[in-house]
């Protein structure tokens, strides 16, 4: 069975510019997170759907991030406009419901440039 | 002061060597996971646990509910194991996040 799966696996973008991220997760997983990872840092939360509901945006910058899970399976995360403080690796991540364990996709490395 | 800390930071180990990572934290849990992130990859859930001890291969993961503390140990370590390990705690409703350990094996 396929993994989470995300994309792209790299992204360079010049600041100001839009960019969108896209997260496939496991068949059945009702529960999808997008996480932003700093160098040397580990993940933080931005985002967490329970099917197609966003039940935890508290961390997400709403003034230039956007999320969306439509149907309650893939879901897109979208900056606009990109600042370069973005520079990160954004990973995706879904569990099945009632679960702790959740399983993570590549990630995809983001540069603001 | 962050709800998960983990030690050391860095570490380099030759190989065959025993190698320990220390996770504490200072919130409620109902579990807590150790996962694996090689350069440039995603991130692997090596173990979860609530209480006690399990072994992987030649990974082991101890915790201590009272002390609030948990431990990582590769045996006979190996350069592949290079990569930086994250412990993490289920809070309520979200995991939180050590800052990771990295781990150098050399030949």
């Amino acid at each position: 069975e396929a993994g989470v799966v995300q994309s792209p696996r790299y992204k360079i973008i010049e600041k100001k510019q839009p960019v969108a991220f896209w997260c496939n997760p496991i068949s059945g997983h009702n529960t999808l997170y997008w996480y932003r990872q700093n160098l040397g840092q580990g993940p933080e939360l931005l985002i967490r759907y329970e099917n197609e509901e966003a039940v935890d945006d508290s961390q997400l910058p709403k003034d230039r991030f956007s999320a969306e899970r439509l149907k309650g399976v893939d879901s897109t995360l979208k900056i606009q406009p990109a600042e370069l403080g973005d520079s990160a690796v954004y990973l995706c991540a879904s569990s099945a419901s009632g679960a702790t364990e959740a399983f993570f996709g590549q990630g995809t490395r983001l540069t603001v440039v | 002061k962050n709800e998960v800390e983990q030690s050391p930071q860095n570490l380099t180990a030759q190989e065959g060597e025993f190698i320990t990572i220390n996770c504490s934290y200072s919130v409620g849990i109902s579990a807590l996971h150790w996962l694996q992130q090689h350069p440039g990859g995603g991130i692997v859930s090596l173990f979860m646990l609530s209480s006690g001890k399990k072994k992987h291969g030649r990974l082991i993961a101890t915790i201590n509910i009272q002390e609030k503390h948990s431990s990582l140990h590769i045996t006979a370590s190996h350069p592949r194991d290079s990569a930086v390990y994250i412990c993490a705690v289920d809070g309520t409703d979200k995991l939180i996040f050590g800052t990771g350990t990295r781990l150098q094996v050399f030949p």
